[in-house]
């Protein structure tokens, strides 16, 4: 069973903390992306990658950073955690231009405090 | 710019049938997606449309329209494991980006 996988389910941080998001995708896929989602705002793309040390800005990048230094591995970066990045983090890949959409993890909440 | 709406809620009966609908405006579209979202889940695929009409695929279905900017998802014979919420998305041109509209929460009763 293809899966992306994501670290931690539930993370609880302190404002001015540095967090490390990780996912990990076993489908070889080009294309892996970091959204975030908040209720009535639906998911705001954050980063996204189509391949080794690539990245391209979402919608929605200030306070954060990513890094692909392998193609299975793409990771989200807040360099300070603020309380305003209180957030279900979602990774997502996909083949390069595949009508089948997204594969997603199942997700981090991050709170920050 | 860019847009996607779709209704915040509906509310349906076991068995019945219900139709979600999603209007968007972009300046350069490569097709539109459903997927579905269970409460604490990450979203699963449903459907991909990227030519106008109608994608049936079991009790799913899914219209698109690109000279209106809308779509629909149809739900036939609906069943209490279908209560969820269903994203709504257009991808770009350029084939990287994916567009999410807020969802619609889908409540079904007995």
């Amino acid at each position: 069973d293809v899966k992306v996988t994501q670290s931690s389910r539930y993370l609880v941080k302190r404002t001015g903390e540095k967090v490390f998001l990780e996912c990990v995708q076993d489908m070889d896929h080009e294309n892996m992306f970091w959204y975030r989602q908040d209720p009535g705002l639906g998911l705001r793309l954050i980063y996204f990658s189509y391949d080794v040390k690539m990245k391209e800005k979402g919608d929605i990048p200030e306070g954060y950073s990513v890094s692909r230094e392998k193609k299975e591995r793409f990771s989200l970066i807040l360099e300070s955690a603020s309380t305003n990045q209180t957030s279900m983090y979602l990774c997502a890949s996909s083949p390069y231009r595949d009508p089948h959409g997204y594969t997603f993890g199942s997700g981090t909440r991050l709170t920050v405090v | 710019g860019q847009n996607i709406d779709q209704p915040t809620e509906m509310t349906a009966t076991e068995g019945a049938i219900v139709q979600i609908n999603c209007t968007y405006q972009t300046s350069g579209f490569n097709g539109l997606f459903w997927y579905q979202q269970h409460a604490g889940e990450a979203p699963t695929f449903l459907s991909y449309n990227v030519l106008d009409g109608l994608e049936e695929k079991g009790r799913f279905s899914s219209f698109l329209s690109r000279s209106k900017g809308y779509s629909y998802l149809l739900l036939k014979e609906l069943q209490m494991k279908d209560s969820a919420s269903y994203l709504c998305a257009f991808r770009n041109t350029g084939g990287f980006k994916t567009i999410f509209g807020a969802g619609t929460r889908l409540f079904v009763k007995a």
